[in-house]
């Protein structure tokens, strides 16, 4: 039984190029969170979607941030251009509803 | 402005003893809690919840408190093992378990055989 999947798993880019991250929710969960894990602010929730469809973005630090979910199995979260502030480690999290949250692995993501 | 607030960033305790880890939140619409474990180069994992219609929740060695009057809620862990050693978040909701959760910047909790 596979939990979230994610992809990569580690990151590293230069400021400006264009990052996209990937995550596979848990076949049958219908709600997907993106959240963001740094030493300073902890982890913050950036995004979820509810049936593909977004519900709350007010996380999302700013337009440089983007985030997709074309269908039930997959969503992106892209950062064009990156920074060096963006560095950290992204998670994907899928449940059910009025469930507990299943984490994915996360990305460690290093912007130079 | 953290909604939530781990106050200790880590904690040693001896193998067997009791492990308390303590959460506090500000906000008063919260009404479900929840203990996330986590392991280096893991994602958070799922330990116990509770909801704020009950005060207490058991499984196993893990039991969370909440007291309301206080915006107070406790893990318990007894008895502790070596392989409890990660780091503990406590997450708060307002609208359920589905809904957008706010974590604590979480407790190392170290156990020493």
């Amino acid at each position: 039984d596979a939990g979230v999947i994610q992809s990569p798993r580690h990151e590293v880019t230069e400021m400006g190029q264009e990052v996209t991250l990937r995550c596979k929710p848990i076949s049958g969960h219908n709600s997907l969170f993106w959240y963001r894990q740094t030493m300073m602010r902890g982890l913050e929730l950036l995004i979820y979607f509810n049936n593909n469809v977004p519900i709350d973005d007010s996380g999302m630090p700013e337009d440089r941030f983007s985030a997709k979910m074309p269908n039930a199995s997959f969503s992106t979260l892209k950062i064009q251009p990156s920074e060096p502030r963006d560095s950290a480690v992204y998670f994907c999290a899928s449940s059910l509803p009025y469930n507990e949250q299943f984490f994915g692995p996360g990305t460690r993501l290093t912007v130079l | 402005d953290q909604q939530v607030k781990q106050n200790s960033p880590s904690l040693s305790v001896q193998e067997g003893r009791i492990s308390i880890l303590n959460c506090d939140y500000t906000n008063s619409m919260f009404d479900y809690f929840l203990w996330y474990k986590k392991y280096p180069a893991e994602g958070p994992t799922f330990l116990i919840s509770i909801s704020s219609i009950k005060d207490k929740n058991e499984d196993g060695r893990f039991t969370v408190f909440l007291n309301k009057s206080a915006k107070h809620l406790s893990l318990h862990i007894v008895p502790s093992q070596p392989g409890d050693s990660a780091v503990y978040f406590c997450a708060a909701s307002d609208g359920g378990s589905n809904y957008k959760l706010t974590f604590g910047k979480g407790t190392l909790l170290t156990v020493n055989p």
